[in-house]
């Protein structure tokens, strides 16, 4: 089955520990994206890639990293989470970057204490 | 900058009745606007539109795109609780693609 697979669905972590939240897809699509989404705020980019090794920042980066050592995976990285990075994170996918719509995952809830 | 303003950001109805969610967009570069359905977990795609004054339709969901006036509605007829979802635009430009904040819509039976 086609689809965008992240890790963990929920998280609950403390102020300053890293973490790191995957996501894989098994399409072959060359481009993947990082929202966060808030309450009234919609769905924001966070990062994004083109393909491997191709990364870029969307709306919203500061203090998340990314990477795109293969095809299938973008795992999303938060250094030193705090308190405003609380939210649910969704992971897409797509054959390019317009034209063709998301694949989203199914999302990862962070609270950050 | 670009932007999509959706609206209502709420909307309650009982099942049975019709609504009619509204997308308004301020892009550069247009290449389609697109409507996902968003319940407890990942939004799902619904329509991709490209063109004014084609309307898709899928079931009891329909929707179109207005490109002069810069919007695009999306029309649920004969409502269930099922369809009880936060509903997000998306429009796509050369280079992006931008999300509304969505409207939540809840069915009550």
């Amino acid at each position: 089955e086609a689809q965008v697979t992240q890790n963990p669905r929920y998280l609950i972590t403390v102020t300053g520990k890293k973490l790191t939240v995957t996501c894989s897809q098994n399409m072959n699509h060359e481009y993947m994206s990082w929202y966060r989404q808030d309450p009234g705020l919609g769905l924001r980019q966070i990062y994004y890639s083109m393909n491997v090794e191709v990364t870029d920042k969307g709306d919203v980066p500061e203090g998340y990293k990314v990477s795109r050592k293969e095809k299938r995976n973008f795992p999303l990285i938060l250094e030193s989470p705090s308190p405003n990075q609380t939210s649910l994170y969704f992971c897409a996918s797509s054959p390019l970057r317009t034209g063709y719509g998301y694949t989203f995952g199914s999302g990862t809830r962070l609270t950050v204490v | 900058e670009d932007k999509v303003v959706q609206s209502p950001l709420s909307l309650v109805v009982h099942e049975g009745d019709t609504v009619t969610l509204n997308c308004s967009y301020e892009v550069t570069n247009f290449r389609s606007l697109l409507w996902y359905k968003q319940e407890k977990k990942a939004p799902t795609f619904l329509f991709m539109l490209t063109s004014s004054g084609i309307e898709k339709k899928s079931g009891r969901l329909s929707s179109i795109l207005d490109k002069k006036e810069l919007f695009s509605i999306l029309n649920i007829t004969a409502t269930q609780t099922g369809d009880s979802a936060v509903y997000l635009c998306a429009v796509e430009s050369n280079n992006d693609m931008r999300f509304g904040a969505g409207t939540r819509l809840t069915v009550k039976p």
